[in-house]
């Protein structure tokens, strides 16, 4: 069946622009979450959803960034007045369920590159 | 907090050599451990993961992990390099009951003609 999915692939933003990436995981996936991952890091954690319930969001960088899920499937990550640092790929990955031991499925990410 | 340590941003074989990369981790409680694999602009697949059911996990290419908790650590090997395991390697931890992955900075690895 169909991975999940990203779009845009790439975003180039002027500084100070809004931008929104989309998440589409893997249907009937229960949990969703979003990651950030520099050159030449891995990835790290921003936020997690299950469901439609937001329950961590202990990793966003500051409010600029914004993470939705409002029926429990598709998810669009908004970073507001964008800046240099927000360069990044920005992953999503969705599991079954809900456990620590469920297998976490990846897309290819977004390329975020802030001018 | 759970943190995760690999050793060597870049490593060097040659085919048909053992490959070994190096992970060590950090955590408060039984761990769930993983190893992904990322190509270049593609996203990250599971290789395999431990789950306290076995301390030997055999993943998928030919891949394994043990997972040596005196040592706290959870290396991978594999006895013979193909020219297509040429990627980057990125070991990660779950602690039990919790959802997020930590990562490790990642390897790099090279498979040598």
């Amino acid at each position: 069946g169909a991975g999940v999915s990203q779009s845009p692939r790439y975003k180039v933003a002027k500084r100070g622009q809004d931008v929104a990436l989309r998440c589409d995981p893997i249907s009937g996936h229960v949990s969703l979450f979003w990651y950030q991952q520099a050159l030449g890091q891995g990835p790290e954690f921003l936020t997690y959803f299950q469901n439609e319930a937001q329950l961590d969001k202990s990793g966003l960088p500051s409010d600029r960034f914004f993470a939705e899920r409002p029926e429990g499937s598709v998810s669009t990550l908004k970073i507001q007045r964008t800046q240099q640092e927000d360069s990044a790929v920005y992953l999503c990955a969705s599991s079954l369920a809900s456990g620590g031991v469920d297998t976490q499925y990846f897309g290819p990410g977004t390329r975020l590159t802030v001018l | 907090a759970q943190s995760v340590t690999q050793l060597g941003s870049h490593v060097s074989v040659s085919e048909g050599a053992l490959v070994l990369l190096r992970c060590n981790y950090s955590s408060s409680v039984p761990p769930y451990l993983f190893w992904y694999v990322q190509y270049p602009n593609q996203g990250l697949q599971l290789l395999l993961k431990y789950t306290s059911a076995a301390t030997l996990v055999k993943g998928i290419n030919g891949f394994e992990a043990e997972f040596k908790k005196s040592e706290t650590s959870f290396h991978l090997t594999k006895p013979s390099a193909h020219m297509s395991d040429a990627a980057e390697y990125f070991c990660a931890v779950s602690e039990g009951g919790g959802n997020k992955l930590v990562f490790g900075a990642g390897t790099i690895l090279r498979v040598k003609s």
